[in-house]
């Protein structure tokens, strides 16, 4: 069983203030994407990393896969209340070619 | 708009009393999947289909079942519910099962007294 274990699980911070959440494997994947899931909606994909070492950047959030291909990390600058909501990784490759989701991380941006 | 629609949003019902949740998507997806999500254990996948009549059991495929007579439509089925699948439950659909991107559903909140 491929595992995917998010870090930390709770985070609440003032708006301004930047942050980073991990999402760390002892397996390898072909690629790794990243969603979002506010309240009482289904998640949405944020970005698809696929290269070892591969930075992607979406506005105010940068993407990272590790060269290994084993971990990823989301960093958010300057956060804001909109970017609250439950942020999940999900490793797709390995042994079992299916999507497997980290437990997510709930990001909390108070005004 | 591309979406996958997911009915109904919320629904209470009765020990054994059998329910289906419709998912239905627009997108011509061939992969589409059945997930529960529980505080403290994340998404977890229940059923899968890569085609029409071709499905398979996930993680956490006790309780449920599937059907995939349409490219377009993959309803979950309870025949006997039990208060252990209240849950929040996600269809989601993909153009394959290669990791290409999810589309979720809005959600199905069932509780099961």
């Amino acid at each position: 069983t491929q595992l995917l274990e998010q870090s930390p699980q709770f985070l609440s911070i003032q708006e301004g203030e930047n942050l980073t959440v991990y999402c760390n494997s002892s397996s390898v994947f072909s690629s790794l994407q990243w969603y979002r899931q506010e309240p009482g909606e289904g998640p949405v994909l944020l970005v698809t990393v696929v290269t070892g070492g591969e930075v992607k950047k979406l506005k105010r959030l940068t993407f990272q896969f590790g060269d290994a291909r084993k971990d990823s990390s989301l960093h958010i600058t300057a956060a804001q209340p909109g970017d609250t909501g439950l942020y999940l990784c999900a490793g797709f490759g390995g042994s079992n070619y299916k999507l497997t989701f980290g437990k997510g991380t709930l990001l909390t941006v108070n005004p | 708009e591309a979406q996958v629609t997911q009915n109904p949003r919320y629904l209470i019902t009765v020990t054994g009393k059998k329910l289906t949740v419709t998912c239905s998507q627009n997108m011509n997806h061939e992969y589409m999947s059945w997930y529960r999500q529980d505080p403290g254990l994340g998404l977890r996948q229940i059923y899968y289909s890569m085609n029409v009549e071709v499905t398979d059991k996930g993680d956490v495929p006790e309780g449920y079942k599937v059907s995939r007579k349409e490219k377009r439509n993959f309803p979950l089925i309870l025949e006997s519910p039990s208060p252990n699948q209240t849950s929040l439950y996600f269809c989601a659909s993909s153009l394959s099962d290669r990791g290409t991107e999810a589309f979720f559903g809005q959600g199905t909140r069932l509780t099961v007294v």
